[in-house]
């Protein structure tokens, strides 16, 4: 089976530009999770998604940031206007609630953005 | 609330010791899960372990045990015979069994560096 899929895997872009990060869950989850993770801050989770709806985004840090998930196989996170300091490493993770898998993440590789 | 400690922030040991990575946790769930990641220098997120609340036995796999104690709230994380690939940081998470919540609660993480 396929993982957790994000693109891009790199990402540079200067100040002010718009970022698009971009997930796959893994086929029949049905949890989707975003995650930041920064040295100074560690792992932090942005939102998470059940069945596509958005369910928890109190860690979204302001408006700059949006995320949709318009279908099962698909989600993105915005950034816009982007700044230096959301420079960071974006995961995608995805769970299933199938007997036996109960609330295990399964993370993608990871999107480096570095905002100059 | 929940909170998740890994008080050893750094653990460098040489090629063949034994290590355990500590991992203390606080909830008032009594139906609850603990887990534990390792992220390798390449940056992924690896899932290890999900252990139950109701079953304490602990758990061996090849090198790896986990010591689950709910009398002392702890879940600890022995790697015996510790090898160079084995230098990754290590996250213990919980996660509560409550409603819709899906959401980990993550330590802030152990960096094992195993040396040649």
């Amino acid at each position: 089976d396929a993982g957790v899929i994000q693109s891009p895997r790199h990402e540079v872009t200067e100040m002010g530009q718009e970022v698009t990060l971009r997930c796959k869950p893994i086929s029949g989850h049905d949890y989707l999770f975003w995650y930041r993770q920064t040295m100074m801050r560690g792992l932090e989770l942005l939102i998470y998604f059940n069945n596509n709806v958005p369910i928890d985004d109190s860690g979204m840090p302001e408006d700059r940031f949006s995320a949709k998930m318009p279908n099962a196989s698909f989600s993105t996170l915005k950034i816009q206007p982007s700044e230096p300091r959301d420079s960071a490493v974006y995961f995608c993770a995805s769970s299933s609630r199938l007997a036996g898998r109960y609330n295990e993440q399964f993370f993608g590789p990871g999107t480096r953005l570095t905002v100059l | 609330a929940q909170k998740v400690t890994q008080a050893q922030t750094e653990i460098s040991v040489v090629e063949k010791e034994d290590v355990t990575l500590d991992c203390v946790y606080e909830t008032r769930d009594t139906t609850y899960y603990l887990f534990w990641y390792k992220q390798p220098p390449s940056g992924e997120l690896v899932f290890l372990i999900r252990r139950n609340s109701f079953d304490e036995q602990n758990e061996i796999s090849g090198r790896y045990s986990w010591n689950f104690q709910k009398s002392t709230s702890s879940f600890n994380f022995t790697i015996t015979a510790s090898q160079v690939v084995d230098s990754a940081v290590y996250f213990c998470a919980l996660s509560s069994n409550a409603g819709n919540n899906r959401k980990l609660i993550w330590g802030l993480g152990t960096s094992l560096a195993v040396n040649p």
